[in-house]
């Protein structure tokens, strides 16, 4: 069964860091495109980022450019999100991401979200 | 950046009849060389993570009920949902996966009238 469980998310002052984690099982991690996702308290779905299967290439939300990192970890099957500088409106669940895509004439296309974890809370408060 | 305007933001509608919803783009998500829309569909429960019902616009995920269908091309396009059941109320995102950021919809929650 494919599994992502996410760890790592908490309460932090404005300006702090937190640095998310999320171990995967069930399929081959180093083949898939992973993403991050969240979803403010009573509000909709905001993709956040995500990540080619070396880690090479890289995508933004334009609100998190330059604070958030997304990397991974092929070896311990691990996807990261390393949050700094970090602000009220970041406080969301986080939901660790699979992509569903394919390449079409050598470029990469996305389709979605085909698993998702249960996702992790952080909070942004003073 | 693609912006993907969702309506309405709820609905109401009876056990059995049909729910519709419309999602709309700022910019084209057909695709030249495939001839493929990238528009996606999602539904999510309370207290769950979203599921992956439509991509392509049209194509239903494996084990998604044929009752939920998509359509539509371009800028615009609809989720429908005929002979509603209880476990359908949820709320429905769209998601375009044209090119990052892959922005969503505000989403549509769905209930039993």
């Amino acid at each position: 069964e494919e599994q992502l469980v996410e760890s790592g998310g908490g309460f932090v002052q404005p300006g702090g860091s937190l640095r998310l984690s999320c171990r995967v099982s069930g399929f081959t991690f180093d083949t898939y495109w992973m993403s991050w996702v969240r979803q403010a308290p009573g509000k909709g779905l905001e993709w956040v980022a995500n990540i080619n299967q070396e880690g090479k290439d890289r995508y933004y939300v334009a609100s998190v450019k330059g604070r958030f990192t997304i990397s991974r970890d092929n070896t311990k099957n691990s996807l990261y999100l390393q949050m700094d500088s970090l602000r009220a409106e970041d406080t969301a669940v986080y939901y660790c991401a699979r992509d569903r895509g394919s390449f079409v004439w050598g470029n990469y296309h996305y389709y979605g979200v085909d698993v998702w974890g249960q996702g992790t809370t952080v909070i942004v408060a003073s | 950046d693609i912006v993907m305007t969702q309506s309405p933001d709820s609905l109401a509608v009876s056990l059995g009849e049909r729910a519709t919803i419309n999602c709309k783009s700022s910019r084209s998500l057909l695709y030249s060389s495939n001839y493929k829309n990238y528009l996606t569909w999602y539904q999510q429960k309370p207290g769950q993570p979203p599921k992956l019902l439509i991509y392509w616009a049209s194509t239903r995920e494996s084990g998604v009920p044929d009752r939920f269908s998509g359509s539509g091309s371009g800028t615009d396009f609809t989720l429908s949902i005929r002979n509603l059941q209880a476990e359908d109320v949820a709320v429905y995102y769209c998601q375009q996966s044209y090119s990052p950021p892959y922005s969503f919809g505000r989403g549509t929650k769905l209930e039993i009238k």
